[in-house]
Order: structure tokens, then sequence, then C-alpha cells
């Protein structure tokens, strides 16, 4: 069975400054998906950014980065620059394709930004 | 166009009675998800529909659960004889198809038993 862990319940950062948030997993397949979702105080889950596993490419959107270690099966987020707005809590997931693309989440990361 | 969309969107009740919780996807999406999230923990999946085919139900946490999907569109979340337990936030996500990889979350209703 898949497994993600998030071992950062907490982070704070300060405005304009960068943060990194961890997340590993455990998994036996080699094809799956990997993603970032932010989930603000609305309780609307966003998704911020998403990786392929067989891209060895690391995925970037905006601010937002990732440095994907498949050997290692890590899985952290770099918030670059980082804004008020960017409060929130994030959970990292994980999708295999078979035999239900369901989503497996970490149990989150609470970032704090401070002006 | 429109989000996914839940009702209600916060519901308490009594221990014992049942409730039903709405999902309404993204017209045209196909694939429907529904997803408990506890108090400071992360999702857990409870039920997966795809078009016509028999939903996955390996994450429903007991046969007080049940959901169904009327027309291919809306969904309900049914919890029968609730527990304190259940207590939570049910959110639904959607997606075009089930090889699509991003989901779309609805704002999720948060259920309170007293």
């Amino acid at each position: 069975a898949q497994t993600v862990t998030q071992s950062q319940p907490e982070m704070s950062v300060q405005e304009a400054e960068t943060v990194t948030l961890s997340c590993t997993y455990d998994t036996s397949e080699n094809n799956y998906y990997l993603f970032w979702y932010k989930q603000p105080p609305s309780r609307q889950m966003i998704l911020v950014i998403r990786q392929e596993a067989y891209k060895q490419q690391n995925a970037t959107e905006n601010r937002f980065s990732v440095n994907f270690q498949k050997a290692a099966k890590s899985f952290s987020l770099k918030i670059s620059d980082s804004q008020l707005g960017d409060t929130a809590m994030y959970f990292c997931a994980f999708m295999a394709l078979l035999p239900t693309d369901k989503l497996i989440f970490g149990t989150g990361t609470r970032l704090q930004v401070f002006p | 166009g429109a989000g996914v969309s839940q009702s209600p969107s916060n519901k308490v009740t009594e221990k014992g009675k049942d409730v039903e919780l709405r999902c309404d996807p993204i017209s045209g999406h196909t694939a429907l998800y529904w997803y408990r999230q506890s108090l400071g923990q992360g999702l857990e999946f409870l039920i997966y529909f795809q078009g016509n085919s028999a939903p996955d139900k390996s994450g429903l946490p007991s046969d007080r659960f049940s959901a169904e999907r009327t027309g291919g569109s809306v969904s309900t979340l049914t919890i029968q004889r609730t527990q304190q337990e259940d207590s939570a936030v049910y959110l639904c996500a959607s997606s075009p198809t089930s090889s699509y990889n991003e989901q779309f979350f609805g704002p999720g209703t948060r259920l309170t038993v007293l």
C-alpha cells in the first residue's frame, strides 16, 4: 500500500523569503503522479503543482517548484518570494493509475507567512 | 465555468440520525470522488465513480456509509446512524476522465455529530 508522509506539521516564513516543505512517499509502482495541494481557511483544495514520475525534470509553476528525487521517494515543495496569501495548509498527494486513480494524502503542513 | 459544488456547507446532527451530503460535479466530468478530512488529519479516500462502471467503494469505513451517483452527474453520500467519530469535512472532487490526473475539489461539507 502507498503511504505519504509530511514530517513538518507547521512551518513559518517571513514575507518575500523562501520556504521548503518536505514530503516522502512509499510505493512499489513505477508510474505515478505526485501533487501539492493548498487548502486555505475557505477549505477549497487548490492544485499548486504536479509531477509525473516518468519525467526527470522538476516541475515549476511561477514561484512554486519541486525537488523530485524518485530513488529517494522524496517530493519537496519550494515556495519562493513568499506572500501573505500563501498562508494555508499544504498537502502532498500521491496517485497511482491502477486500479483507481484515487489520491493518497499526507497529513499536511500548516504554513504561516508573516509580514 | 462553475466549479464543484457541495451542499449543505455545514450540517449538525444528533448521534443516531441519518444524513445525506450532496455533490454537483463540474459539467461533463465523468469521474467523481469522495474524501473525508478529519480534524488534524489528511484526506482519506472514501469512494470513486467513473461513468457507468461499478464504483470503487474500498475506502468506505463501514456499512453505515453509502453513496450513489444518479445519471452520471450528481452524487449523494449517505451516512446512516451517525456516530461522533463521523464528524469531519467531507470533500467531493471531479475530473474529466479517470485517466486525467487533476481532480477539482468542492468546498466540502462540515459534518458535526453531537
